[in-house]
């Protein structure tokens, strides 16, 4: 199993749908999780952090199951600008260079 | 101005050349790193550094070797380059306390 694992797609969906995205990892003692966002030829941007708890951030929820080792990302009301890809990124140690990166969701958004 | 700079931004060279990508950050962070970016594979890690005298090798160190010259400087070099070599290498640094990461905007390397 690798260590994280998202849907690469491509997520064709219309200006206005709710998309989501989960991510599985394997590693269980993993202790912080992040959505990062991706523009095409560009850099990698933290989207959100994903707590325990669940958080939202506008139109953006992410939610982390520990029992089951996946998180998953919400985006309600796409907008064209959303178009990007999504990183699931996963810091399986106390030092943020055991960060692992999934290979990335892309998602594109329609008029 | 971006914080975390990369130069060159995109390079053409020739197999069995070295190469240094040069990354420069005004974000103050001690953490910086370099990773690598192929299509299909996503983002892996080559080299880290905690502080100047701290280095440290990634999942993919071989062929290549870094130097941190100074906080805010940490360069990437290819002794002698080779075609699978060709990615788009990122610099980034981290914040200590939210793990953040924060990322130059790439550097374009083909190696013919």
């Amino acid at each position: 199993r690798k260590e994280v694992e998202q849907d690469p797609g491509p997520f064709n969906v219309p200006e206005g749908a709710t998309v989501a995205f989960n991510c599985t990892y394997s590693n269980s003692a993993s202790q912080s999780f992040f959505w990062y966002r991706q523009d095409c030829r560009k850099e990698p941007k933290l989207l959100m952090s994903v707590y325990s708890s669940g958080n939202e951030d506008g139109r953006f929820t992410a939610q982390l199951n520990r029992a089951s080792q996946y998180i998953s990302l919400l985006i309600r009301d796409s907008k064209l600008s959303d178009s990007a890809t999504y990183l699931c990124v996963v810091n399986s140690g106390a030092g943020s260079y055991q960060l692992t990166f999934g290979k990335g969701t892309k998602l594109s958004v329609i008029p | 101005d971006a914080d975390v700079t990369q130069t060159p931004r995109n390079r053409i060279t020739k197999t069995g050349k070295r190469i240094m990508l040069e990354c420069s950050q005004t974000k103050g962070h001690d953490r910086m790193y370099w990773y690598r970016q192929d299509p299909g594979l996503g983002l892996r890690l080559i080299y880290y550094s905690f502080d100047v005298k701290d280095i440290n090798k990634g999942e993919i160190s071989d062929g290549y070797s870094v130097s941190r010259q100074a906080q805010a400087k940490f360069s990437l070099s290819l002794e002698s380059a080779i075609p699978n070599q060709t990615a788009l290498y990122f610099c980034a640094t981290s914040d200590f306390n939210t793990g953040e990461l924060f990322f130059g905007e790439g550097s374009r390397l083909t190696v013919l």
